[in-house]
């Protein structure tokens, strides 16, 4: 089974645009995470789209968006870009039927906003 | 603030050394992971544990959850330099999951 994938994996914006970031998950995953990784930070949660609807949202401010697809795959979207967007976007899916907090992740988009 | 505390944020030892991480919380979670992540890629599932008390081995791996579900341990055994990599663990809460900063470990050889 292929694994979850994100495209792109590098990314370089300028403070002020917007981006899409997508992300694939395993094939019958119906629900897939957003996280953003910084080294000051660490992992922190997004969002979790689950049948196309939004489950779950973290502490982020409204420039954070996301949608998911039919076939599961989802976008995340910034717009307004700050300097401190600069970050490893991570998304990971998991199977209805596993539990909560197993995840398989995808290996990352690395946005640097300058 | 951080819903889990992971123990020491920096190990750097030389191979054939053991080692334990720790990762601490004020609340209870319903499961909780281990993964390890190594540079430029995403984190990888190495073990869930969900009943307190419960110990489970992964070879030179073993992981332990607290009795009262709020915390856990790993401990490596002859740890090698293939070992190295960010440690991190996650906790389940529902549908919410929150990681710990993650333990940065490096294995000389």
């Amino acid at each position: 089974k292929a694994g979850v994938t994100q495209t792109p994996r590098y990314l370089i914006k300028t403070r002020g645009q917007q981006v899409t970031l997508s992300c694939s998950p395993i094939s019958g995953h119906r629900s897939v995470s957003w996280y953003q990784q910084t080294p000051g930070q660490g992992l922190q949660f997004l969002f979790e789209y689950f049948s196309e609807t939004q489950r779950n949202k973290g502490n982020f401010p409204g420039r954070f968006s996301g949608r998911q697809f039919s076939n599961s795959r989802s976008e995340m979207n910034v717009s307004t870009l700050e300097l401190g967007d600069s970050a490893l976007y991570l998304c990971a899916s998991r199977p209805t039927s596993g539990r909560a907090g197993e995840q398989y992740f995808g290996p990352g988009t690395r946005l640097t906003v300058t | 603030t951080q819903l889990l505390e992971q123990s020491p944020q920096f190990l750097s030892i030389q191979e054939g050394e053991n080692l334990t991480v720790y990762c601490n919380s004020s609340s209870v979670f319903s499961s909780l992971q281990w993964y390890r992540q190594e540079p430029g890629e995403g984190p990888v599932l190495l073990v869930t544990v969900v009943t307190g008390g419960e110990v489970k081995k992964l070879k030179r791996l073993t992981f332990q959850f607290g009795d009262a579900r709020k915390d856990s341990s790993l401990h490596i055994t002859a740890a090698q330099p293939g070992d190295t990599g960010l440690y991190l663990c996650a906790g389940a809460d529902f549908n919410k999951f929150y990681f710990g900063s993650g333990t940065k470990l490096n294995v000389k050889p």
